[in-house]
């Protein structure tokens, strides 16, 4: 069984400062790991995904993720944030080898950037 | 290209009727998920489907009912509604060997 741990619910930060959302996962089996972004009032849209490879992912509106085996994380950065990222970030998890399995979540961090 | 539709987008119901929430794919994918959302926990998984006929159950499927006749719907029904299954209900879809969902926009269901 997976399950992922987004450690803040919440993360407020002043526009164009740089941003880091914590991401861990738990798993017996190899991942693929995935950032998705909700905002307001739509559905998911995916960020960026780590199949394999390079281990830092660049992924849409300038964000990028780092998988780190060893310690169990996807943390999602920004180095500079616009009141448009306001939303709600969600990270996730399948299993590599069952080919489109369902996604585990975590719980979501809202993001809020200020101005 | 509409991609995935969900209908009825808001629907507000009493507790104990029969709701049915509808998913539409124009993509042909052949897996299509059912996700609820709730303040607090995410996203979770209720049933998915690997192609039509082939259903299985996620993380919270009692009290729903799931049917996969034709490759591009996929509805979701509430049997006897509860104020549990209030919630915002996502559908994706997916193809097959490749590992990105795409989700349709939402219904936000409240059982009263």
């Amino acid at each position: 069984a997976q399950s992922v741990t987004q450690l803040d619910s919440q993360v407020p930060v002043f526009e164009e400062a740089p941003v880091e959302l914590r991401c861990n996962y738990s798993s017996s089996v190899s991942v693929y790991l995935f950032w998705y972004v909700q905002y307001p009032n739509q559905g998911l849209q995916l960020l960026l995904k780590y199949l394999s490879g390079s281990t830092l992912v660049k992924g849409i509106n300038g964000f990028e993720a780092e998988f780190n085996k060893s310690q169990t994380s996807f943390h999602l950065r920004k180095p500079s944030v616009h009141i448009s990222d306001t939303a709600e970030y969600f990270c996730a998890v399948s299993d590599r080898y069952k080919g489109n399995t369902p996604l585990v979540f975590g719980k979501g961090t809202r993001l809020s950037v200020i101005a | 290209d509409a991609g995935i539709t969900q209908s009825p987008r808001y629907k507000i119901t009493e507790t104990g009727r029969q709701v049915t929430l509808m998913c539409h794919q124009t993509w042909s994918h052949s897996y299509m998920f059912w996700y609820r959302q709730d303040l607090g926990h995410g996203l979770r998984l209720i049933y998915y489907s690997a192609a039509a006929d082939i259903t299985d159950k996620g993380e919270v499927p009692d009290g729903y009912v799931v049917s996969r006749s034709k490759t591009e719907n996929f509805p979701l029904t509430l049997e006897s509604a509860t104020r549990s299954q209030t919630s915002v209900y996502f559908c994706a879809t997916g193809l097959a060997g490749v590992d990105t969902q795409y989700f349709g926009p939402g219904t936000r269901l409240t059982v009263l």
